[in-house]
């Protein structure tokens, strides 16, 4: 079935080094979706890209879809303590539109 | 706008016990949707809806079920709790069209002893 894979699992930085996180999935996909939950929090719509090879920014976030639709990047530039929390992709399901399968996610912590 | 709601917001079940989360919403979003997130594997489909009176199963559905009798509220059961299923459920929504996103609920931890 469907995988949508993330890498790494865990990130520790310093204030101000940057962060990438990876989102690699076994199929095709129409869109990807990244979602942001802070610690305790719920999870919260960042961004969506459509577009083979689109790039889209939101103040320090650069967001990145990949040629083929299979993969994607979140780069954050010179991290800050509130960049802290899980961070998620997700794609449509392969069997139904409606759904989303989320990856693992990426937990970044930032040391002030 | 309330948003997406959820009650309760902690709860602790002896094994064998049933229970109910209320999620509701008050977008009018057709979609609805109920996860629970353990450690390390992220957001895992439960069961899902895509309008009143429907219900779907998702990837974890086994020991759960669902029921949307009006289009704002999707409640989720558990008939006979069991330690298993300790987790963090949210429940989701979103529009039928539109880009997709969805809409979290702060979450219900639930503990089964």
């Amino acid at each position: 079935g469907q995988q949508v894979m993330q890498i790494p699992q865990y990130q520790h930085v310093q204030e101000g080094e940057d962060f990438t996180t990876y989102c690699n999935s076994s199929t095709t996909l129409s869109n990807i979706q990244w979602y942001k939950q802070r610690p305790g929090g719920h999870p919260v719509f960042l961004i969506q890209l459509v577009k083979s090879g689109e790039v889209k920014k939101q103040k320090r976030l650069t967001f990145q879809f990949g040629e083929a639709k299979k993969n994607s990047s979140l780069h954050i530039t010179a991290t800050q303590t509130t960049d802290v929390g899980t961070y998620f992709c997700a794609g449509p399901a392969e069997t139904s539109g409606s759904r989303l399968t989320f990856g693992e996610g990426t937990q970044l912590t930032v040391n002030p | 706008n309330a948003g997406v709601t959820q009650t309760p917001k902690f709860r602790v079940l002896k094994t064998g016990q049933s229970m109910t989360l209320l999620c509701a919403q008050d977008m009018n979003h057709e979609y609805m949707y109920w996860y629970r997130q353990d450690p390390g594997m992220g957001l895992r489909l439960i069961h899902y809806s895509v309008g009143e009176g429907t219900t779907a199963k998702g990837e974890v559905p086994d020991g759960y079920n669902v029921s949307r009798l009006k289009k704002q509220n999707f409640l989720l059961g558990l008939e006979s709790a069991a330690p298993s299923q300790t987790s963090v459920y949210f429940c989701a929504s979103r529009f039928r069209t539109g880009q997709g996103e969805q809409y979290f609920g702060p979450g219900t931890r639930l503990t089964v002893t």
